[in-house]
């Protein structure tokens, strides 16, 4: 079956830390992943997608295939980067799967 | 234009009331979704539109009937609902070019609550 899992539902860092979410999928195929953010009261939205391979406010992912693994890694979090992060799968076509999410808390 | 609006904000209705959520894009894609989040829940998809006709539909009970009059619109009308499909629907649209994904892009969701 085709699944995302996202193991932390809550992370809590300090500002200037790093910051690493993890994320986890089945599929015996090639996928698309990506990560997609909603900040507090916005509106979810596209924070990078791995066959682009850029780096976004920071934020870089790097898909693993032997570990199947798609974790979003930051080297130093930011205050404003406070926002609940998801990890979603496309096996192709219009179906995405969402992972549960991890609300990420950054201290100042 | 590269929002996806959707009305209303917030609808409340009670279990007989017949309701429609809009949904509008510009950005000429041509695939559009409905999505309905709980809270603290990832959301979860509903209905495809591919160019206006119904792609695909997640079994979701009849009491939802989406529609879209065309390639700009996405409507999900509402009858006789029941209080567990309050939460949050979102509405989505994205690219549409077969065998591919794109990124989606999502409106701000409509709040219902079913009394």
């Amino acid at each position: 079956a085709q699944r995302v899992t996202q193991p932390e539902k809550l992370l809590s860092v300090f500002k200037g830390a790093p910051v690493e979410l993890k994320c986890n999928y089945s599929y015996s195929g090639s996928p698309e992943l990506f990560w997609y953010v909603q900040y507090s009261r916005q509106r979810l939205q596209l924070l990078l997608r791995h066959i682009s391979r850029e780096s976004i406010k920071g934020f870089t992912a790097d898909l693993n295939k032997g570990e199947t693994s798609f974790h979003l890694k930051k080297p130093f979090a930011q205050e404003e980067d406070s926002a609940m992060y998801y990890c979603a799968l496309n096996t192709g076509g219009f179906k995405t799967i969402f992972g549960a999410g991890t609300r990420l808390f950054v201290k100042a | 234009d590269t929002e996806v609006t959707q009305t209303p904000k917030h609808l409340v209705m009670g279990m007989t009331n017949k309701k429609s959520l809009k949904c509008e894009q510009h950005m000429g894609h041509r695939a559009m979704y409905w999505y309905k989040q709980k809270a603290k829940k990832p959301p979860e998809l509903m209905f495809v539109y591919s160019y206006e006709k119904l792609s695909i539909n997640e079994s979701v009970p009849s009491r939802f009937s989406p529609e879209c009059p065309n390639s700009s619109l996405l409507n999900l009308h509402l009858h006789a609902l029941q209080p567990e499909d309050s939460a949050l629907y979102l509405c989505a649209s994205s690219q549409d070019r077969r065998g591919r994904s794109y990124e989606q892009y999502f409106g701000p969701g409509t709040r219902l609550t079913v009394t």
